[in-house]
């Protein structure tokens, strides 16, 4: 599989603590995408990053890439309940048609308890 | 902001019937995707259309077809439903990049859980 693998599955920490999230991938990508969902909604772009890229912030929020490694993380700083939602990394690829498309792992649910 | 409306919050449909599930952009995005999410599955790719009329199909078409009679609007069409096709559908839309619509930021709507009893 061409989908990206998040470590942990599930994450739950205190308010205003930092959560870390991993993502680990299996082939090349030009960029790698974090994605949010809340319950039951659709989601939503956080945060892409190149893969000539090795760190990238955005509020709260830093990513990094290690190409060396197939690996990315995730940190949310200072965290807050409305955070409480499920995080999704997504690589791009060639899919079985040799189209580029997006690959999307199965997610860490995150919960934040104030 | 980018806005993408599926018709239905919530469908529930029988065995056999055809379903028509529908989604419309409104930032004349040329790319536009439909993902089914299962619990431990994530998101699979079902159909994406880069143009009016133009289909590719994804991980999983069997069972579905799509129409794109116009840019706005990607349908999803389950010819027979079946039990197996209950799940959560996902419409998305992203504009092209300078390789691929692979590298942009895909947006989704809020899904459609679908129930086929």
């Amino acid at each position: 599989s061409q989908q990206g693998e998040e470590d942990p599955q599930a994450l739950s920490i205190q308010e205003g603590e930092n959560a870390t999230m991993n993502c680990s991938y299996k082939t090349s990508i030009n960029n790698l995408q974090w994605y949010r969902q809340n319950s039951g909604r659709g989601l939503v772009h956080l945060i892409l990053i190149r893969s000539n890229e090795r760190e990238k912030h955005s509020g709260r929020l830093r990513v990094t890439l290690d190409t060396s490694k197939k690996s990315s993380s995730l940190l949310i700083t200072a965290s807050r309940a409305a955070d409480t939602a499920s995080y999704f990394c997504a690589t791009d690829g060639v899919d079985q048609t040799g189209a580029n498309n997006l690959f999307f792992g199965t997610g860490t649910r995150l919960t934040v308890i104030p | 902001d980018v806005k993408v409306t599926q018709s239905s919050r919530y469908l529930v449909k029988r065995t056999g019937e055809k379903v028509f599930l529908e989604c419309v952009q409104d930032m004349d995005h040329e790319n536009m995707f439909w993902y089914r999410q299962d619990p431990g599955l994530g998101l699979r790719l079902i159909y994406f259309s880069y143009d009016v009329k133009m289909k590719e199909k994804g991980d999983i078409p069997e069972g579905y077809s799509v129409s794109r009679e116009k840019k706005e609007r990607f349908s999803l069409i389950l010819e027979s439903a079946s039990t197996n096709q209950t799940s959560m559908y996902l419409c998305a839309s992203s504009s092209t990049g300078i390789l691929a619509y692979s590298n942009q930021p895909q947006h989704f709507g809020d899904g459609t859980r679908l129930s086929i009893l």
